[in-house]
């Protein structure tokens, strides 16, 4: 059965950093692309960042891009968000995703990042 | 980046009522997913390839589509397809999301 289980998100303030992890199992994370997906409250989805199987290619979306790092550990079967200079606008449920060619075919649970003073 | 604008935002149909969901983009796409979202929880693969249903989804459910324009349908409405429904594309690295299609039960 794929598992994905996302960790790391909390209360921070604006400017601050937090670093996102997303552990994945039943299935050969190094042979797959993993993605970063968000949802603020009450809003619809957002993509912010894609890394390749290998971790060759990474992309980002505009809005995260140069703040946000994505990353992985195959060997720890691990995808991981590096958030930097957090704004009140980065609130928001962050999914990890696997993708099957451009489609999201496992959707972890969700850590909610919340950016108050 | 292309933009996917679907309709309505919201609607109601009562049980046995057939659904159609739009979904249209601002240039030519080669396929379409979707994903069906309840209240507290992740969103869930729906159909993809334009028309392929995911795991478990039932037949009522179909997809349709191409080029710019593209639907989701449901031959019979059910109690159990409430929820907000989500159209997807992706093209060149970059993956954008419709901005959703609330189903209530009327």
């Amino acid at each position: 059965e794929v598992q994905l289980v996302e960790s790391g998100g909390g209360l921070v303030q604006p400017g601050s950093s937090l670093k996102l992890s997303c552990v994945a199992s039943g299935f050969t994370f190094s042979s797959y692309n993993m993605h970063w997906i968000r949802q603020a409250p009450k809003k619809g989805l957002e993509w912010i960042a894609l890394i390749y199987y290998d971790s060759d290619n990474k992309y980002y979306a505009d809005s995260v891009k140069g703040r946000f790092t994505i990353s992985r550990d195959n060997s720890k079967n691990t995808l991981y968000l590096e958030m930097n200079s957090l704004r009140s606008e980065d609130t928001a449920m962050y999914y990890c995703a696997k993708s099957y060619y451009g489609f999201f075919d496992y959707w972890g649970q969700g850590v909610m990042v919340t950016v108050s003073s | 980046e292309i933009v996917l604008t679907q309709s309505p935002t919201t609607m109601a149909a009562s049980p046995g009522e057939k659904v159609t969901i739009t979904c249209r983009a601002n240039s030519s796409v080669s396929y379409m997913h979707w994903y069906q979202q309840k209240p507290g929880a992740s969103p869930k693969p729906w159909i993809y390839d334009t028309s392929k249903l995911a795991s478990g989804v039932p037949n009522r459910f179909s997809g349709s589509g191409s080029g710019t324009s593209y639907s989701l349908t449901i031959s019979s409405m059910e109690t159990e397809d409430t929820a907000t429904y989500y159209c997807q594309q992706w093209s060149n690295n970059s993956y954008t999301f419709g901005a959703g299609t609330k189903l209530e039960l009327k």
